[in-house]
């Protein structure tokens, strides 16, 4: 199975702060890697496929990049409404791993 | 809009069984994969198990193969996780979540609300 690691596991940022999270994959995944936001009690939300492919109605202060094993999504300017935990997921092969979370807090 | 309702969570003992459904809605049910997500009380995101638009083809994370067995009524637009042998570790919300349209190796693109299970005598 495909590990995935992210870093680091929590932060603390500002308002207006860019923040960058990052995923590693324990080997090639070309682009087949998503980020998800989730709020404490509530369901995931998804952001970014395709590694760098903004879902529907995503706000463009998030993006995401990298290709292979090595993958960021950056918060261009942090709002009161981004304070979550952010999880990368490979969908190269079965089975579907998540990374273990990047919790962002505020400073 | 899309709309993924699960249903069926609820107590259990240890060893015993659970159906989960999912009911879909919005969009061509039979275009999509699925899959199964859950989340342990404090902890991260589990991918569970996933199927293939058709329902031909299902897939199985290591910690609930043979105990877990995903399927899918396209005539109903309901998607469902069989649960047996549960233990206290299987403990968990259960998200439904929608593939993008395609294959069965798409990214997810909606989630349900998800439905709790607690596995406790």
């Amino acid at each position: 199975d495909i590990q995935m690691t992210q870093s680091p596991s929590s932060l603390s940022a500002s308002v207006g702060d860019r923040v960058t999270i990052t995923c590693r994959a324990s080997q090639g995944i070309s682009n087949y890697l998503a980020w998800f936001q989730q709020k404490p009690g509530k369901a995931p939300k998804s952001l970014i496929y395709a590694a760098s492919s903004l879902q529907s109605g995503v706000p463009s202060k998030f993006s995401g990049s990298g290709s292979g094993t090595d993958f960021t999504l950056t918060i261009s300017s942090l709002q009161p409404e981004d304070f979550a935990t952010y999880y990368c997921q490979q969908y190269y092969s079965y089975p579907f791993t998540f990374g273990p979370g990047t919790k962002v807090g505020i400073k | 809009e899309v709309q993924l309702v699960e249903s069926g969570g609820g107590l259990v003992q240890p060893g015993g069984s659970l159906r989960l459904s999912c009911a879909a809605s919005e969009f061509t049910f039979s275009s999509h994969a699925m899959s199964w997500v859950r989340q342990a009380p404090g902890k991260g995101l589990e991918w569970v198990s996933g199927i293939s638009g058709s329902g031909s083809s299902t897939y199985y994370a290591d910690s609930v193969k043979g105990r877990i067995t995903i399927s899918r009524d396209n005539s109903k637009n309901t998607l469902y996780l069989q649960m047996n042998s549960l233990r206290a570790e299987d403990t968990a919300v259960y998200y439904c979540a929608r593939l993008h349209r395609g294959g069965d190796w798409n990214s997810i693109d909606y989630w349900g609300q998800g439905t709790l299970v607690t596995v406790s005598s």
